[in-house]
């Protein structure tokens, strides 16, 4: 049973540049929640997903965006990179909203 | 607002040893959860240990037991007979009726042989 997996693992970007991270979510499950992990500090909460749907988000600016598909895997969109962009991104996935949420390994995405 | 505190950035255990790192948080909700995440080097959040906040009974797993302390918004990771492989940082985590998670800014916990 595969769990949470996320692509790619590590990325560097530049100031101003775009870039979509994916989430694939442990099998049975379909919420996805994103958070943001800079150097030092606890996750924070960008977004939720469920039924393809955005239920709810954290204080993230628009820049921030997300997709969820059918088949319950999932984006995180961020445009205009800025330098404090630079954090582990991680994907949890959970069954609805009221479970225990499993996460993947992350994404280490670097701007320049 | 829900804020999590945890007030011990690091510690150290010996090998066999018990430790207990401590967590409070605050909110106004009646019905939510509870967690400890570890996090070791590779970076992969693993799940330890979780509790719902209408249970009175203390979550237990293996060697990781909590103390749950409602009114005093308390939720405190007690960790028996200390193994190497539990160096890493430990967060934890409260979960609102929506499913969002806030952590804390978590402990560092190194075991030493």
């Amino acid at each position: 049973d595969a769990g949470v997996t996320q692509s790619p693992t590590h990325l560097i970007k530049t100031r101003g540049q775009q870039v979509t991270l994916r989430c694939s979510p442990k099998s049975g499950h379909d919420t996805v929640s994103w958070y943001q992990q800079a150097l030092g500090q606890g996750p924070q909460f960008i977004f939720q997903y469920y039924e393809e749907e955005e239920r709810q988000r954290g204080n993230f600016p628009d820049r921030f965006s997300g997709h969820q598909f059918p088949n319950y895997s999932s984006e995180l969109n961020v445009n205009a990179l800025l330098l404090g962009d630079s954090a582990l991104y991680l994907c949890a996935s959970s069954r609805d909203r009221n479970y225990e949420q499993y996460f993947g390994p992350g994404t280490r995405l670097t701007v320049t | 607002a829900q804020t999590v505190t945890q007030s011990q950035p690091e510690m150290s255990v010996q090998e066999a040893e018990t430790v207990t790192l401590s967590c409070t948080y605050d909110t106004s909700e009646s019905n939510y959860y509870l967690f400890w995440y570890k996090q070791p080097p590779s970076r992969q959040m693993i799940l330890v240990i979780r509790q719902e906040a209408y249970k009175q009974q203390n979550a237990t797993e293996n060697r990781f037991s909590v103390n749950f302390q409602k009114a005093a918004k308390s939720f405190s990771l007690k960790i028996s007979d200390s193994q190497l492989g539990d160096t890493a940082m430990y967060f934890c985590a409260f979960m609102n009726p929506l499913g969002r998670l806030y952590f804390g800014r978590g402990t560092q916990l190194t075991v030493w042989p």
